[in-house]
C-alpha cells in the first residue's frame, strides 16, 4: 500500500498568514492527489483534486502543487473559517489518507 | 443537489455485525462509486473500500478484507456497508462518500456520518 505522510501534524497561524502543508507519498502517485478540509463534527470537504485543480466553489486562496511523491497545499491568506484539519489522499494505488494537519489559531 | 443520507447511530456488542446504509439522491446512483471511510474519535480518516453500484464490483482495503461487505439496492439508490466481528477498536464515525471512477477519482460528496459504538 502507498503510505502518505503529512507535515507538520499541527501548526499555529494567524489570520492573514500564508500557510503551507506538505504531503509525501511512499512511492510515485503521479498527480493522483486530493486535499480535504474537515471541521469538528463535520464530514470532510473536497478542496483540490488531481494535485492542483480547485474544486468548484472553493476560494482561490487555496492552491495545490506537486507531482510524483511530493505535494503541497497552500493557503495564501488564512481566514477565520480556515481553521480546521487538512488531509491529503492518494487515489493511484487504492486509496490512502495522510494523518492530517491541524491548523490552529495562534 | 447531491445528497448522501446515512442511517442512524448504532451501539453494538463485541463480536456482532453492523450494517450502515447510505441513500443517494440528486444524481444517477449507478454513475458513481460509493466509498466508505471511517474515523475514530480524535483520529484521522481511514478508507475502507469502494463499491460500483452499477456492477456491484467491490474493492476493500487489505485491513478489512474478510470482515467488510459492501452491497447496494439500485431500486432505492442505497448503498450498504456491513462490518462483522466487531471489536472496541471499530468504534468510529463511518462515512459514505461518492467518487467517480479510476485513479482520477476524488470524494466529492459525503454523507453526514454514522457513529458506531462497540461496547459490552
Amino acid at each position: 500500500d502507498t503510505q502518505m505522510t503529512q507535515s507538520p501534524s499541527s501548526l499555529s497561524a494567524s489570520v492573514g498568514d500564508r500557510v503551507t502543508i506538505t504531503c509525501r507519498a511512499s512511492q510515485s502517485i503521479i498527480s493522483y492527489l486530493n486535499w480535504y478540509q474537515q471541521k469538528p463534527g463535520k464530514a470532510p470537504k473536497l478542496l483540490i483534486y488531481a494535485a492542483s485543480t480547485l474544486q468548484s466553489g472553493v476560494p482561490s486562496r487555496f492552491s495545490g502543487s506537486g507531482s510524483g511523491t511530493d505535494f503541497t497545499l497552500t493557503i495564501s491568506s488564512l481566514q477565520p473559517e480556515d481553521f480546521a484539519t487538512y488531509y491529503c489522499q492518494q487515489s493511484y494505488n487504492g486509496r490512502t489518507f495522510g494523518q492530517g494537519t491541524k491548523v490552529e489559531f495562534k | 443537489q447531491v445528497h448522501l443520507v446515512q442511517s442512524g447511530a448504532e451501539v453494538m456488542k463485541p463480536g456482532a455485525s453492523v450494517k450502515v446504509s447510505c441513500k443517494a439522491s440528486g444524481y444517477t446512483f449507478t454513475n458513481y462509486d460509493i466509498n466508505w471511510v471511517r474515523q475514530a474519535t480524535g483520529q484521522g480518516l481511514e478508507w475502507m473500500g469502494w463499491m460500483n453500484p452499477n456492477s456491484g464490483n467491490t474493492g476493500y482495503a487489505q485491513k478489512f478484507q474478510g470482515r467488510v461487505t459492501m452491497t447496494r439496492n439500485t431500486s432505492i439508490s442505497t448503498a450498504y456497508m456491513e462490518l462483522s466481528s466487531l471489536r472496541s477498536e471499530d468504534t468510529a464515525v463511518y462515512y459514505c462518500a461518492r467518487s467517480d471512477f479510476g485513479a482520477e477519482s476524488r470524494f466529492d460528496y459525503w454523507g453526514q456520518g454514522t457513529l458506531v459504538t462497540v461496547s459490552s
